[in-house]
């Protein structure tokens, strides 16, 4: 138990569907961030918010939306996705979000996600 | 970030010492090691970070030469729940942003 949780723990879904993940953190941090891992390759950076505010995009799609609403919780809104997007989806976060790793950062157990 | 070369895969057995090595030829003045594990549908969970010489902590060593061009993990007396797969990073402090680029990673697998 990392201290972050995140649900639905498995999600499967339709190129036309709508759907949302969703990660909440109980550690007190004020930076959260969403991680892709896909089979077999490494762990691919989504996005990073601090302080709420949203302050790295790493080129994700569009059809893949963030929302922080609060430094405890993050959502990645999810809109007519494609096969090739089924991954794991991953939550972290951290204490400041300013210093790259001896801020370590918490990762949640994941959303597995598959399009059909 | 600096890039960093690990092997892709190492077996060992119950009990044993098991090391595993990092190479970053390329690694800056301000970047610090930092070594993650992850098991099968979990997320990444910090091990341990350096800078120079060695680390220690309740769960692995890590060593890194003068050069630190390289650093070993060591994981003293593995067992079976040690089967996970072994990120090593390494970062500038400096960054404005909490950036983790992942590698391949190194999957090890532990023997009874």
């Amino acid at each position: 138990e990392t201290g972050v949780t995140q649900t639905p723990r498995h999600l499967v879904m339709g190129m036309t569907n709508k759907k949302s993940l969703k990660c909440e953190q109980h550690l007190g941090h004020n930076a959260m961030y969403w991680y892709k891992q896909s089979a077999k390759k490494p762990l691919e950076l989504m996005f990073v918010y601090s302080l709420e505010e949203r302050v790295e995009n790493n080129s994700v799609p569009s059809r893949f939306s963030p929302e922080c609403p609060n430094s405890s919780h993050l959502f990645l809104h999810l809109h007519t996705l494609q096969p090739e997007d089924s991954a794991l989806y991953l939550c972290a976060s951290s204490q400041t979000g300013t210093s790259v790793l001896t801020d370590t950062q918490y990762f949640g157990p994941g959303t597995r996600l598959t399009v059909l | 970030l600096a890039k960093t070369t690990q092997p892709i895969s190492m077996d060992s057995y119950e009990g044993q010492e098991v090391n595993i090595t990092c190479s970053h030829n390329n690694i800056a003045t301000n970047d610090y090691i930092t070594w993650y594990q992850q098991f099968p549908s979990q997320g990444p969970r910090f091990i341990i970070q350096g800078y120079k010489t060695k680390v220690t902590n309740e769960v692995a060593s890590l060593f890194i030469p003068a050069d630190r061009k390289s650093s070993t993990l060591s994981l003293p007396r593995v067992s079976l729940s040690d089967t996970a797969v072994y990120y090593c990073l390494v970062g500038d402090l400096s960054s404005n942003t909490g950036k983790l680029i992942f590698g391949q990673g190194t999957t090890l697998q532990v023997k009874p």
